[in-house]
């Protein structure tokens, strides 16, 4: 069964640092990961989609990157702002197109 | 204004009651899901319907059930038999493919009294 890890469980950093979140997964046979952020009490905002065949993807201040032989996920943020403070969850997409999540790392960015 | 929205925002229930939950979309995706967040915890998987008239059960489906009657409605009933239901409940759809990205609703929070 698909597990999925994330570390640090949590994170605080001033203003400004650039940071880098770790996801791992036990079973290498995905097709997808996608990385959310959730704000206290919200639904989940996809952030980035990384298709099993690519290796990257970017989005502004965001790049999540997949070793999918090794397991692993990375979700680099550049320059953090105050406005990054949520949570951010990892989820791997299995066969029958649903996700297995991680128990998220909840980031703090202060002034 | 494409999306997923969800109802109640906040429901409470008494013990021994059913109560149920509304997902609905309008991004004509095929596929449709429940999920439960507990405190400190991922998203678990409840149910998950791929076509209208189907679904399947997913990881922590005991107490749940579910029904798929239109393409952009799938309603999620928490029974008297779910031992544990206070939880926050997030509904997502997507195209259906393996390949393709899920988009959330803003959740129920669903509290036993």
């Amino acid at each position: 069964k698909q597990e999925v890890t994330q570390i640090p469980a949590a994170l605080s950093v001033p203003e400004g640092e650039n940071l880098v979140l770790n996801c791992s997964f036990t079973d290498s046979a995905i097709y997808n990961l996608q990385w959310f952020r959730q704000d206290p009490g919200k639904g989940l905002t996809s952030l980035l989609l990384i298709q099993s065949s690519q290796r990257e993807q970017t989005s502004g201040r965001l790049n999540a990157s997949l070793d999918k032989s090794s397991g692993r996920s990375t979700l680099y943020i550049a320059a953090s702002q105050p406005g990054d403070s949520a949570t951010y969850l990892c989820a791997v997409g299995g066969m029958y197109s649903t996700l297995t999540f991680g128990k998220g790392t909840m980031l703090l960015v202060s002034p | 204004d494409g999306g997923i929205t969800q109802s109640p925002k906040y429901l409470f229930r008494k013990e021994g009651q059913n109560v149920t939950l509304s997902c609905e979309q309008n991004l004509n995706h095929d596929a449709m899901y429940w999920y439960r967040q507990d405190p400190g915890q991922g998203l678990r998987l409840i149910y998950y319907s791929q076509i209208v008239n189907d679904f399947q059960k997913g990881d922590i489906a005991e107490g749940y059930s579910v029904s798929r009657e239109k393409k952009e409605s799938f309603p999620l009933t928490v029974t008297s038999a779910q031992k544990n239901p206070t939880a926050f409940y997030l509904c997502a759809s997507s195209m259906g493919g393996r390949m393709d990205e899920q988009f959330f609703g803003p959740g129920t929070r669903l509290t036993v009294l």
